[in-house]
């Protein structure tokens, strides 16, 4: 079974503070890809990174990291000197490479919420 | 248009009574996804379409729901006999078919959603 578990519910941070939101992900899949989406107040999901299981090599895009462990089967995603504009709820997804549809598996979501 | 869109955005209906849900595709993807919603909760998968094929339909909840993609481009969810449980956002997704190469090609991007209550 493909599980993605996000543990932090909510985090509140003040502008500024870097905070990393937790992904952990269960699949039995050698080749399976991982995904963050970022859902704003106004309610649209946005896309974020994708990276596949043979690349653990970790990312950065300007305040923007994602760290991926295949040892603890973790995918976390760190956001450097926070902003009110990152206020959104963050889902982390899998899809796997066996699959012939591609259909994600999302997490429960992390609301962050970042204060002035 | 540049992104997937859906229409309504915003569905307000009986308990009982028939809904039709609507997506349009980015050009050029043959992959069109829908998933549900549920508030403080994430996307769930509802059913997948490969051009106008459904490949995978193990994800709608029961008879009540279909999916229909006639000419491989905009596609329609059909709600039967809503229930009050069947208040959600529906979101419909598209992407290059899963599988292909580059790092990007079956990203799936999604639309703005549709918001639906049923009283």
């Amino acid at each position: 079974a493909q599980k993605v578990t996000q543990a932090q519910t909510e985090i509140s941070v003040v502008e500024k503070e870097d905070v990393t939101l937790d992904c952990v992900y269960e699949t039995r899949d050698t080749t399976y890809y991982l995904f963050w989406y970022k859902q704003p107040p106004s309610g649209e999901l946005v896309f974020l990174i994708r990276r596949n299981s043979f690349d653990e090599q970790n990312e950065i895009s300007g305040r923007y990291s994602w760290n991926f462990q295949k040892s603890t089967s973790s995918f976390n995603f760190t956001i450097t000197a926070s902003q009110v504009v990152d206020s959104a709820v963050y889902f982390c997804a899998l899809s796997s490479g066996s699959s012939n549809t591609g259909k994600l598996i999302f997490g429960q979501g992390t609301t962050l919420q970042v204060k002035p | 248009g540049a992104g997937v869109s859906q229409s309504p955005r915003y569905k307000v209906t009986k308990r009982g009574q028939d809904v039709a849900l609507r997506c349009d595709p980015i050009s050029g993807h043959v992959s069109l996804y829908w998933y549900r919603q549920a508030l403080g909760q994430g996307p769930e998968f509802l059913t997948y379409f490969n051009y106008e094929a459904q490949q995978d339909k193990s994800g709608l909840p029961n008879d009540r729901f279909s999916a229909e993609r006639p000419e491989g481009s905009i596609s329609t969810l059909t709600i039967q006999r809503t229930e009050q449980r069947d208040s959600a956002m529906y979101r419909c997704a598209s992407s290059f078919p899963p599988g292909l190469a580059g790092a990007l090609q079956d990203t799936q991007y999604f639309g703005p959603g549709t918001r639906l209550t049923v009283l």
